[in-house]
């Protein structure tokens, strides 16, 4: 069974730029959540889709946004780039039936704003 | 606010011991705990989770829940210099809500 993936590995983006990374959750998971890991700092919840819907947001600017399509995969944009949004994205997808709730993660995508 | 806490470390341990992880949370309606590995430069990796009182056994892995103390833990038998990661503990305050991650805690596991 394929895992999560992300793309791009790496993405290197000029501070006013826009971002664009993705994700494509394991086969049969319906949700799909975004996570932000500064280095050395933990994991900050970002957003959160379940069946094409944001269901959650954690404490970001609007800047940051999303989407999931039809297909379950989803898109994190980051719009007018600030040096602080270098960090590692993450990407996981969970199944969410009954009570089954663990997430499981992609690779990452290092987003670098110089 | 919903809070989940861990020591930093970092947790040194010698090869062959029991390494004991703990975490605590606020949110005493929290319902599913979980726990995972991240090697540095690395994703999180998925060791346990855990839903129910009690131990839960999974190879040289024991993940220790008590919802009236607000405790979970993770004992690691046998550690193992590869078992050196950060540990992140993550729980679900109520069913349908999004994960809610522990800072981590840095373990060593010194040959």
């Amino acid at each position: 069974e394929a895992g999560v993936t992300q793309s791009p590995t790496h993405l290197i983006k000029t501070r006013g730029q826009q971002a664009t990374l993705r994700c494509s959750p394991i086969s049969g998971h319906t949700s799909v959540y975004w996570y932000q890991q500064a280095l050395g700092l933990g994991l900050q919840f970002l957003l959160w889709y379940d069946e094409g819907e944001e269901r959650n947001r954690g404490n970001f600017p609007p800047r940051f946004s999303g989407r999931q399509f039809p297909n379950y995969s989803s898109e994190l944009n980051v719009n007018a780039l600030e040096l602080e949004d270098s960090a590692l994205y993450l990407c996981a997808s969970s199944p969410r039936l009954l009570s089954s709730y663990e997430q499981y993660f992609g690779p990452g995508t290092r987003l670098t704003v110089t | 606010q919903k809070e989940v806490e861990q020591n930093s470390g970092p947790l040194s341990v010698p090869e062959g011991a029991i390494a004991s992880l703990n975490c605590t949370y606020s949110d005493r309606g929290s319902q599913s705990f979980f726990w995972y590995r991240q090697y540095s430069g690395k994703s999180p990796e998925l060791i346990m989770f855990i839903y129910s009182n009690g131990d839960k056994e999974d190879g040289r892995f024991t993940a220790q829940l008590n919802k009236a103390s607000q405790y979970v833990s993770l004992l690691i038998r046998d550690s193992q210099p590869s078992d050196s990661a950060t540990y992140l503990c993550a729980v679900i305050p109520n069913y349908g809500q999004n994960f809610v991650f522990g800072p981590g805690t840095r373990l060593s596991v010194l040959p």
